[in-house]
């Protein structure tokens, strides 16, 4: 049973465009979402992340939007450069995010110069 | 401060073989999880420690997959027989609760191939 559905599967932007995906959770006890980044042949790495008693949080270019009571949280990445060409996911956990990460099936972002 | 360390980083092995990795997490990190990763997926927990301590291991094939954790640092997963859909990255991790709540740091992954 996958816990996290995370959409779109691929997405292809422009230099300078804003790139969102998009992520679904079931579970209600879920108390801590962050999203990975993973390049090729490296770990995941530690993005940004966002707990639910805020509903945006901003880094830099990235942010997350979260809506608790739809179970819905996405990422923004505005102004898109190459270098953000990589596989993102988005991941939710229980206990304040010391249990498992659960992860949604990922999204591959190329960004065109 | 030195990543999480894994290796070999690649494997190939026939079915029905053994093979086991190695991972030493951050120092002072004592929760260390294993992950595996198919191609085309997200990270999928297979194990958790807490110290040595095992605190998780439900999505553990229990009849073919092992884990260890030694004096609470280093661990070793392993596979014995490895079958064709064991073929993944598997991504080993450790987090501390006393640095920037919970993050788990990943290493680069073992990418097993098994034909």
């Amino acid at each position: 049973q996958q816990q996290v559905k995370q959409s779109p599967q691929s997405l292809i932007v422009q230099k300078g465009g804003i790139s969102i995906i998009n992520c679904a959770y079931e579970n209600t006890a879920f108390d801590y979402f962050p999203w990975y980044q993973q390049f090729p042949g490296k770990g995941p790495a530690l993005l940004i992340a966002i707990r639910p008693d805020v509903s945006e949080k901003k880094e830099g270019r990235f942010t997350i939007s979260f809506n608790k009571s739809a179970k819905q949280f996405s990422l923004h990445i505005m102004d898109s450069q190459p270098g953000d060409s990589a596989t993102y996911f988005c991941a939710a956990s229980t206990q304040g995010g010391s249990e498992k990460l659960v992860f949604g099936k990922g999204t591959k972002l190329t960004v065109n110069p | 401060e030195a990543g999480v360390a894994q290796s070999p980083r690649y494997k190939i092995i026939e079915k029905r073989q053994s093979v086991a990795f190695w991972c030493n997490p951050i120092s002072g990190h004592a929760t260390l999880y294993w992950y595996q990763q198919i191609l085309g997926q997200g990270p999928k927990l297979l194990i958790q420690f807490q110290n040595n301590g095992v605190v998780d291991d439900s999505q553990l094939p229990k009849d073919r997959f092992s884990a260890e954790r030694l004096k609470g640092v280093d661990s070793t997963l392993k596979i014995q027989p490895a079958k064709l859909e064991d073929s993944a990255v598997y991504l080993c991790a450790s987090s501390s609760p006393w640095t920037r709540s919970y993050e788990q740091y990943f290493g680069p992954g073992t990418r097993l191939t098994v034909t």
